[in-house]
This record gives structure tokens, sequence and C-alpha cells, in this order.
């Protein structure tokens, strides 16, 4: 099983909300990634969980809150955004950090109204 | 300041023909590079791969060449199938402990029948 779930796949929030979506992978996995990517622009990396501690803040704004509740989950907690962060949410995940090959998701489909 | 930059953003190709993919990156510290084709609305799915102690990679329809000196690598698929229509992303990072990926803006490809 080389997959990576996200739910949900599409999320239209008010700008007062409070949403999570979520990430999960039963590869065994020690590394997950959360990447935001906006339309025809590359995906950008916000952040590294390695063995469910987080490792990198791409210097992402707090309205984002990242959190790994087992080495199988990855949630990002959303509240007060504003309408610049729709875009496409991906999870990936990898053996650990230090493997190359990354898994991704599908993606979250972010609107913020 | 785009560290991986693939400079045709779209490519058309007769079904059987090659199609190759440029990609060029500024920075002689990635030491590893991967491609990765996205389908509408799913997730970037991992291609192939080189290090950069390699010069060329092979995997079936996919090669990638890379040249340190001109700091270019190009992804050939042949022949061409229309399945393969899809955005190609490359991606770099370097052995800096961090193994944060930077992608390139895409190329789509579309394989003409």
């Amino acid at each position: 099983d080389t997959e990576v779930t996200q739910t949900p796949k599409h999320l239209v929030m008010g700008m007062t909300n409070k949403k999570s979506l979520k990430c999960e992978q039963h590869m065994g996995h020690r590394a997950m990634y959360w990447y935001k990517q906006k339309a025809k622009k590359p995906p950008e990396l916000m952040f590294v969980y390695s063995y469910e501690k987080l490792s990198i803040n791409e210097s992402v704004p707090s309205r984002f809150s990242p959190e790994c509740p087992n080495s199988s989950l990855l949630n990002l907690h959303l509240h007060a955004l504003q309408p610049e962060d729709s875009a496409l949410y991906l999870c990936a995940s990898s053996q650990d950090v230090s493997a190359y090959e990354q898994y991704f998701g599908p993606g979250t489909r972010l609107t913020v109204t | 300041d785009q560290q991986v930059k693939q400079n045709s953003p779209s490519l058309s190709v007769q079904e059987g023909r090659i199609s190759i993919l440029n990609c060029d990156y500024t920075n002689s510290m990635f030491d590893y590079f991967l491609w990765y084709k996205k389908y509408p609305a799913e997730g970037p799915t991992f291609l192939i791969s080189i290090s950069s102690i390699k010069d060329k990679n092979e995997d079936g329809r996919f090669t990638v060449f890379l040249n340190k000196s001109a700091k270019h690598l190009s992804l050939h698929i042949v022949p061409s199938q229309p399945g393969d229509s899809a955005v190609y992303f490359c991606a770099a990072n370097s052995n800096s402990g961090t193994y944060k990926y930077i992608f390139g803006t895409g190329t789509r490809l579309k394989v003409l029948a």
C-alpha cells in the first residue's frame, strides 16, 4: 500500500471558521509533510514532521497549526484564514527525512471566503 | 529567486514520439533530483530520480539525464503515450539535513493521439 489519503477533498470555509485537514498513511513512514500549492505554481513546503515531532516550519503563519497525533496521522488546523490562503494543500510522507522519495496524497482544495 | 526552473510551461508531442522535458537549477549544492507527474485533482506521483553521482538513470520508457556542469536535467519519455499527458515537476534537494525539496514550476505535457 503506497497510498496517502487526505480528507476532505474540498473545503470551503469563512474567515472566522475553524477547520482541520487530515492526512493518513499506513506505509510505516516516519516523516510527513504539508505542502501548499497555488494555481500554476509548484508545491511549497510548509511543515515537516519527523518521528511525530515538528522538525521544520517554513515560517508559516500561526493561523496554520499542524499536529501529528501518531505516526500514521497528520492534521492541519486552520483558524482565521484569509482568502489568499485558498490553495491545494498536499500531504506527503517518506520513509524518514533521509529518504529522497516522497509520496503525495491527492490534496485538499481549500477555498476561503 | 527560482532555484529550479522549467522554462517550458507546455509541450505537445505526437503519440509514439519522444517527449523531452527540461529543468535547470542554480544551486550547485543540489545533489539529488526527482521528477513527479501530476494529473488534475491528484497529488504528484513520483516518477524517477537521479543522484548527482550519475549522469543517467533509466526506468522503462523514462530516462533522466543530468548534466552537472550545465546544471541541467532532462526527462525523456519514449515512446510517448496519451496517458502521459500530465504536468511534470522536477524537484531538487541538497544533503543539508533538511531534505527540503525545491520544485520547478512544472511543464504541461500533452500527448496527441
